[in-house]
């Protein structure tokens, strides 16, 4: 199975900070990548795929990057709806396999 | 707006089954793979299984393989889970999700493009 490590687990930050999220691939995957946010007590939303591709909808100040093994998400310019759990995924093999979560915190 | 809706969730003993369905509108339901993912309490996500979109192909994550079977109707727009032997650990929040454009194992639907809002299966004594 392919895991997933993200870190870190939690981050604090201020309005307006860049906020950076990592996930690493025990494999290479290519570009086999996407971002969801979760905020509490709803079900996740896809930000990102194919590790750069912004899906529709989701404001610009999300940006994806990577490939091979090591990705990046990151949130330039934090708005308090931004609170919530961010988790990578690979989508490359089975078992599909996502990572922890990181927790940002306003 | 696409829509999601699960039901069949609740209180169910350790041994037992209980199937879950998954209800989706505003969308060409036969074109798309569909997925099952779950959140243990105050976990991570986790991904259960993966059906095609003619359901020709299935896919099950270690956790729940030989227990758990994910099948489909097309002709009424429904996804389904049945779930045998539950186990305390299978407690979790069950989402439906359609499959998005990444291709896993040349299958198109990789990642995760819209959910349900999620039916809660406790399994307890």
């Amino acid at each position: 199975d392919i895991q997933m490590t993200q870190s870190p687990s939690s981050v604090s930050a201020s309005i307006g900070d860049r906020v950076t999220i990592t996930c690493r691939a025990s494999q290479t995957i290519y570009d086999w990548v996407a971002w969801y946010q979760q905020h509490p007590g709803k079900a996740p939303r896809l930000l990102m795929y194919s590790a750069s591709r912004l899906q529709s909808g989701v404001p610009s100040r999300f940006s994806g990057s990577g490939s091979g093994t090591d990705f990046t998400l990151t949130i330039s310019g934090l708005q308090p709806e931004d609170l919530a759990t961010y988790y990578c995924q690979q989508a490359y093999s089975f078992p599909l396999t996502f990572g922890r979560g990181t927790k940002v915190e306003i | 707006q696409v829509q999601l809706v699960e039901s069949g969730g609740g209180l169910v003993q350790p041994g037992t089954s209980v199937r879950l369905s998954c209800v989706v509108s505003r969308f060409v339901f036969s074109s798309y793979a569909m997925h099952w993912v779950r959140q243990a309490p105050g976990k991570g996500l986790e991904w259960v299984a993966l059906i095609s979109n003619d359901g020709s192909e299935t896919h099950y994550g270690d956790p729940v393989k030989g227990r758990f079977i994910i099948s489909r109707d097309n002709s009424k727009n429904t996804l389904y889970l049945e779930m045998k032997s539950l186990r305390d650990e299978d407690t979790a929040v069950y989402y439906c999700a359609r499959g998005g454009g990444l291709a896993v194992a040349g299958i198109i639907g990789g990642d995760f493009d819209s959910w349900g809002q999620g039916t809660l299966v406790t399994v307890s004594s």
